[in-house]
């Protein structure tokens, strides 16, 4: 049983950056994959990329290349989220999951992490 | 890009009635290397992270109520509720694997309220 928990919301001006993190408990860290998925307000979900510790692979979806980094720090069990020049529209809660490799779909979801951009 | 359909966008059934989920691909989602479907369901409540129910297409989750179940193959899939209960009240979304672009793609989602 893997258990994600995830940093709390944050209120950051547009053309900052925010770094959300989720640690991990549970199985085996560096084994699987973890993904970031946001959700806008009231909007579907939206996958952004992923780290596969054990394979020292990161994959981003193409609309946040060059602005957004993952990375893992396996002797804590904990993945971190960095996305830059934020904007309104990204404004959203952005969730960590499980998956992605080695399995394609997410069976474990952390609690999210609502980042509100304003001015 | 890939793109998920669900239809419809929202549905009322009563309880204990049969409830019914579409979800259609623009690509094929079917690995001819392994003849599996890359193609999961979720199911999401207010406030909530969603939750996993089908993958595979049609492989229940561990703890899914077997009212639940997911058919299809290629481009078009369904998920089926066999008698709703006021429980799955929720938001329900699909989602595929597309390997070729390592794309991960969820359709628009489908509220599911009681009739």
């Amino acid at each position: 049983q893997v258990q994600l928990v995830q940093s709390g919301a944050e209120v950051k001006k547009p053309g900052s950056s925010v770094k959300v993190s989720c640690k991990a408990s549970g199985g085996t860290f560096s084994s699987y994959a973890i993904s970031w998925v946001r959700q806008a307000p009231g909007q579907g979900l939206e996958w952004m990329g992923r780290i596969i510790p054990i394979l020292a692979r990161v994959n981003y979806t193409q609309k946040f290349q060059g602005r957004i980094t993952i990375t893992a720090d396996k002797s804590t069990s904990t993945a971190y989220m960095e996305l830059t020049s934020l904007r309104s529209e990204d404004t959203a809660v952005y969730y960590c999951a499980k998956g992605g490799y080695p399995l394609f779909s997410f069976d474990y979801w952390g609690q999210g992490s609502l980042v509100t951009v304003s001015s | 890009d890939i793109v998920m359909t669900q239809s419809p966008d929202s549905l009322a059934v009563s309880l204990g009635e049969r409830a019914t989920i579409n979800c259609k691909s623009s690509q094929s989602v079917l690995n001819s290397s392994n003849n599996k479907n890359y193609l999961a369901w979720y199911q999401q409540k207010p406030g909530q992270p969603p939750k996993l129910l089908i993958y595979w297409a049609s492989t229940r989750e561990s703890g899914v109520p077997d009212r639940f179940s997911g058919s299809g193959s290629g481009t078009d899939f369904t998920l089926t509720i066999s008698s709703l209960q006021a429980e799955d009240v929720a938001v329900y979304f699909c989602q595929q694997y597309y390997s070729p672009l390592l794309m991960y793609t969820f359709g628009q989602g489908t509220k599911l309220e009681i009739k």
